[in-house]
């Protein structure tokens, strides 16, 4: 059974471009949680979808961020017009329920 | 919201020695208590979980106590190996509280000392 996946692994975006990141969850989870990282801290809660449903974003910053779980494909986090503090390693959870999460190996996103 | 502190920030112990990691927690209604294991560059790996309906939990040589009085929940690692060596977190939500997503904790690196 694969687990979290997510591409890309590293991603460099100069400012005010548009980063998108993907996240498939491992089989038979219906549940995705959206975590960000800087470095030397802890992790970050942002946002938990279920399919086509958005649950709880109220870690996601209000502007220029947005996630999407369709019906069929991987959940999306989208960051419009990148600044230089969205530079993080972004990292997606999936769950079978609202429970254990397991993460994915996390996109590493550098803005220039 | 909820507010997890953990401590120590950084752990060295001796190969063959016990480590522990302690974690308090501000939200009673808090009721699942997780610690992850990540490694450079990689994400985190579930080693670990508890529910406020037990004091404590073992597997192998991992366990985790919580104390929900006070609380603080830990986790023992014994006989520790060069393997062990990595940084760990723990974190805490409400299960069944409509926003599950987990409060961390900032971390402890742990060094294992050959």
């Amino acid at each position: 059974n694969a687990g979290v996946m997510q591409n890309p692994r590293h991603l460099v975006r100069r400012r005010g471009q548009e980063a998108r990141l993907r996240c498939s969850p491992m089989k038979g989870h219906s549940h995705v949680y959206w975590y960000r990282q800087l470095p030397e801290e802890g992790l970050k809660f942002m946002v938990y979808l279920q399919k086509e449903n958005i649950i709880d974003e109220s870690g996601m910053p209000k502007e220029r961020f947005s996630a999407e779980f369709p019906k069929e494909g991987p959940s999306i986090l989208r960051i419009q017009q990148v600044v230089r503090g969205d530079s993080a390693a972004y990292f997606c959870a999936s769950s079978p329920q609202s429970y254990e999460q397991y993460f994915g190996p996390g996109t590493r996103l550098l803005v220039l | 919201g909820e507010n997890v502190e953990q401590h120590p920030s950084t752990l060295s112990v001796q190969e063959g020695d016990s480590a522990v990691i302690k974690c308090t927690y501000s939200d009673s209604a808090s009721n699942y208590f997780p610690w992850y294991k990540q490694e450079l560059g990689k994400g985190p790996q579930l080693i670990i979980d508890i529910r406020s309906n037990v004091g404590e939990k073992k597997d192998q040589r991992i366990a985790v106590t919580l104390n929900k009085t006070a609380k603080h929940f830990s986790l023992h690692i014994t006989e520790t190996q060069p393997e062990d060596s990595a940084v760990y977190f723990c974190a805490a939500n409400t299960l069944g509280g409509g926003a599950d997503g987990l409060t961390f904790g900032k971390g402890t690196h742990l060094i294992i000392q050959p």
